[in-house]
């Protein structure tokens, strides 16, 4: 069965250090999304990202984050400089079509820890 | 803006118990609600999707009932097992993404 895989399942870093986090969705899903979850929080929605372009975003999305799809099959998020806030599970979903009966997929999670 | 509230935060049953989980949700104004369950440490797998239009849906012992206009929903597990020890997350999409409610972590004991 298609499953949305993602890279690395753990990530240190140092504060103010650059980091990418990796994603590859369903191979035949349009809709991309990133979320995070702080420890001990609710699963919490970044961004979300269609025909190339970012469709909609929270107010935890800001200058410091952005997206790519770089190809046909990655989708990845960056962080320009971490902070220690910034250290969560981030997790990547995707859907086929953007619609009320398409659930959202998601993948297994990065672990982010910013030192 | 939405709010989602799940009752309770904890639960523990011995195997063979039937149980249900709640769910609410302050904006009646969604497209769908999802159940997903959340492994220690894991991913979301998604459980079931239910449409705004429709009242429930079932999946193998899983059954999960929506009533959109007093905003609630509840999941009912049938039979409880060791296996189904997780924490059970409850999400609505509406004019916003998804928005989650913080879990109901159930342990099944044997």
């Amino acid at each position: 069965e298609p499953e949305v895989t993602q890279t690395p399942s753990h990530q240190v870093t140092q504060m103010g250090q650059e980091v990418i986090l990796r994603c590859v969705p369903i191979s035949n899903h349009l809709y991309f999304y990133w979320y995070r979850q702080i420890l001990g929080q609710k699963v919490e929605f970044l961004v979300s990202f269609y025909n190339n372009e970012i469709s909609e975003k929270s107010e935890i999305f800001d200058d410091q984050f952005s997206v790519e799809r770089p190809d046909g099959s990655n989708f990845t998020l960056k962080i320009r400089s971490t902070k220690l806030e910034d250290s969560a599970m981030y997790f990547c979903a995707s859907r086929t079509r953007d619609t009320a009966v398409y659930e959202q997929y998601f993948g297994p999670g990065t672990r982010l820890t910013v030192t | 803006k939405q709010e989602v509230t799940q009752i309770p935060a904890a639960l523990s049953v011995p195997e063979g118990e039937n149980l249900v989980l709640n769910c609410s949700f302050t904006d009646s104004a969604i497209y769908n609600l999802q159940w997903f369950r959340q492994d220690p440490g894991k991913g979301l797998t998604s459980l079931l999707l239910i449409q705004s239009s429709q009242r429930e849906q079932t999946s193998g012992r899983l059954n999960a009932s929506l009533d959109k206009s007093s905003g609630r929903s509840t999941l009912y597990i049938a039979a409880s097992q060791p296996g189904d020890s997780a924490t059970y997350l409850c999400a609505v999409e509406g004019n916003t993404p998804l928005v989650f409610g913080k879990g109901t972590r159930l342990s099944v004991i044997a």
